[in-house]
Formats: structure tokens, C-alpha cells, sequence
């Protein structure tokens, strides 16, 4: 069973919409979570992590994710998405070993 | 150096053939993964050195794969006997804090014809 899943491979949204992708986690995850994102042919850039503290981070542009322990959850969300946000995002957390274990990555699409 | 830096960016081989990607970690630090994506999927652990050390190397799919690290600095990955499953971008990225995430390099895009 994967450690960290990603409910949904690709998300289409409208410039301007309100996005969320979702990512949950086992239990078996410690609580340190965080947020990759890829754009077109760059590597992994990380957008925002959770370590211990306030359960909602935030990123540099505008990006925003809650630690909800009772869901097991982490879902990201921005309010108004741009052109330049297409990219593929990838949650991640530490399944036991001492590295990242990843989701499969969600592709958000935006269009004009 | 400022990042993680990996070369080549770009490797075609022919079956059968042993390649080597090397990794340049972010100076001072301590922690160095290797990565394997296949197209349309997230990245996949492979192994993890603390220092010089594998500490852990359980992600290596079989014994063609090999990684060193023998100065606590540089790596190589090595892939004897190239199949072509083997096609993939090998991801490398190093962490100065456990726990804290990491900075990945760009990785390079190894196809086996």
C-alpha cells in the first residue's frame, strides 16, 4: 500500500479559479510533510513543508496547505491560480526509512 | 557549489552497456539520495548516504545497481549490464538537515536502446 497517495492524477482549472489538490497519508507517515513542484522540463523545487507548529503553511507565491491530523491529510490550495502555475506537484512525507517517500504526482492544467 | 549539480544531463546507452551518473551534492551537506521517475510517475527512492556511508539502500531494484560515495562529497550511481527498464531520469538531491527536505539537482535522463 502507498505510503502517501495522490487522489488525483491530472486537474484542469480555469486562470483565475480556485485549485485544490489532495494528497493523504498513512499512518505509518511521521509528520513531516511537504510539497514539491516540477514545472516543464526543470527539476523538483520545494514549495512548502510542514514540520511541527501551525497546521496551515504557506508558500512565497501563494500557495497553502493544511496539516489535518484526524483526516490524514495535506492538501494543497491556492485561492486564484495563474498561467505560470502549470506544473505537476508531487506530495511527499518520511514512511519509516529516513528519505522521502512520494506520491505519484498530480498535473494541474491551467487554461485562459 | 550553489546547488545540486548532476552530469551528464543527458545519457543514451545501448543494452548491455554500463553506465555511471555522478552527483555533486550542495557543499556541507551531509545527507545525498538518489532518485529514480519514470515518465508520469513520482519519484523513487533509491538509496540514501549519511557521510560515506549507505545508510540505507534498500530502494536499489537488483545488483546491477550500485552507488558510492567514497569522500562524503561526490557520488556516482552505477548501472551495470543496462536493460531497457532501466530508461528513467535519476534524480539526486542532498539535505544538510534530517528531516528538514531536500534540494534536488536536475537530474539526468538515462535511455537504454
Amino acid at each position: 500500500a502507498q505510503s502517501v497517495t495522490q487522489l488525483d492524477s491530472q486537474v484542469p482549472v480555469f486562470e483565475e479559479a480556485p485549485v485544490e489538490l489532495r494528497c493523504n497519508y498513512s499512518s505509518s507517515v511521521s509528520v513531516y510533510l511537504f510539497w514539491y513542484v516540477q514545472y516543464p522540463n526543470q527539476g523538483l523545487q520545494l514549495l512548502l513543508k510542514y514540520l511541527s507548529g501551525s497546521t496551515l503553511v504557506k508558500s512565497i507565491n501563494g500557495f497553502e496547505a493544511e496539516f489535518n491530523k484526524s483526516q490524514t491529510s495535506f492538501h494543497l490550495r491556492k485561492p486564484s491560480v495563474h498561467i505560470s502555475d502549470t506544473a505537476e506537484y508531487f506530495c511527499a512525507g518520511y514512511t519509516g526509512r529516513r528519505a522521502l517517500t512520494f506520491g505519484s504526482g498530480t498535473r494541474l492544467q491551467v487554461q485562459p | 557549489g550553489a546547488g545540486v549539480s548532476q552530469t551528464p544531463s543527458n545519457k543514451v546507452t545501448e543494452k548491455g552497456k554500463y553506465v555511471e551518473l555522478r552527483c555533486d551534492p550542495i557543499s556541507g551537506h551531509t545527507a545525498l539520495y538518489w532518485y529514480r521517475q519514470s515518465l508520469g510517475q513520482g519519484p523513487e527512492f533509491l538509496i540514501y548516504f549519511q557521510g560515506t556511508g549507505a545508510a540505507d539502500d534498500s530502494g536499489l531494484p537488483n545488483d546491477r545497481f550500485f552507488a558510492v560515495r567514497p569522500e562524503g562529497s561526490v557520488s556516482t550511481l552505477k548501472i551495470q549490464r543496462t536493460e531497457r527498464g532501466d530508461s528513467a531520469v535519476y534524480l539526486c538531491a542532498s539535505s544538510g538537515l534530517q528531516g528538514r527536505g531536500y534540494t534536488f539537482g536536475s537530474g539526468t535522463r538515462l535511455t537504454v536502446v
